[in-house]
């Protein structure tokens, strides 16, 4: 089946760092999702990738649909204490707006920052 | 976006029993899903709950042990059945609907259930 391949596990930075993380897949997806999971909670969606080349802000957070379709970025810039989480990259098939599907999840990377 | 209630928000329980685990939407929505996420680990798809017909399970998950209900297009339950300490996880349901995301393929998702079985 389908695998993502999730970097870095985790980071552990200072206030103000720049942080990047990425996911490749060994088969291509037409969607990917960018999540954010805090404690007790369940994840948040930060960003909605479509088409490849796509890049997309929201905020300090930027995130790119690769080229190939089999990888996908997430930058955060001037990171805050309260950016602390798990992060998920999340693939999908269905084409935008077009049909649904199954979700498939990397390993997460597990963002702290210091003050 | 939509709101999705999940009851219980946490349970301990004892192995050999069963807990039922609620998601409620505060809309209809077209599609709902069942995930497990294991202690320190990623999300992975249990099934997709079909509203008036049987789910439709991912591989290494069974009727038998994950028995899902979906009898309307805003409420779903997953039973995690003859719990044994394997099955200490959250569980998390998902709502997807073009109508909600503006046409865009989105899964928004509850805060989850903690399951932990002694």
């Amino acid at each position: 089946g389908q695998q993502l391949n999730q970097s870095p596990q985790s980071m552990f930075i200072q206030e103000g760092e720049d942080v990047s993380m990425n996911c490749t897949s060994s088969s291509i997806f037409n969607t990917w999702l960018w999540y954010k999971q805090e404690p007790g909670e369940g994840p948040v969606l930060l960003i909605a990738l479509y088409k490849a080349g796509e890049l997309t802000s929201n905020g300090r957070l930027t995130a790119q649909f690769g080229i190939t379709r089999k990888d996908s970025f997430l930058n955060i810039s001037a990171s805050i204490p309260s950016d602390v989480g798990i992060y998920f990259c999340a693939g999908q098939l269905g084409a935008g707006g077009t049909s649904y599907g199954k979700l498939t999840f990397g390993q997460g990377t597990i963002l702290t920052v210091h003050p | 976006s939509a709101v999705i209630s999940q009851k219980p928000s946490r349970d301990i329980c004892q192995r050999g029993t069963s807990l039922t685990i609620q998601c409620q939407v505060d809309s209809q929505v077209t599609m709902m899903f069942w995930y497990r996420q294991q202690p320190g680990q990623s999300l992975t798809l249990i099934a997709t709950a079909n509203q008036g017909s049987e789910a439709t399970y991912e591989s290494g998950f069974v009727i038998d042990k994950f028995p899902i209900s979906r009898p309307n297009l805003t409420f779903s339950t997953l039973t995690v059945s003859n719990m044994s300490p394997e099955d200490s996880s959250i569980y998390l349901c998902s709502v997807e609907d073009l109508a909600l995301s503006g046409a865009k393929n989105i899964q928004y998702f509850g805060a989850g259930t903690r399951l932990s079985v002694l």
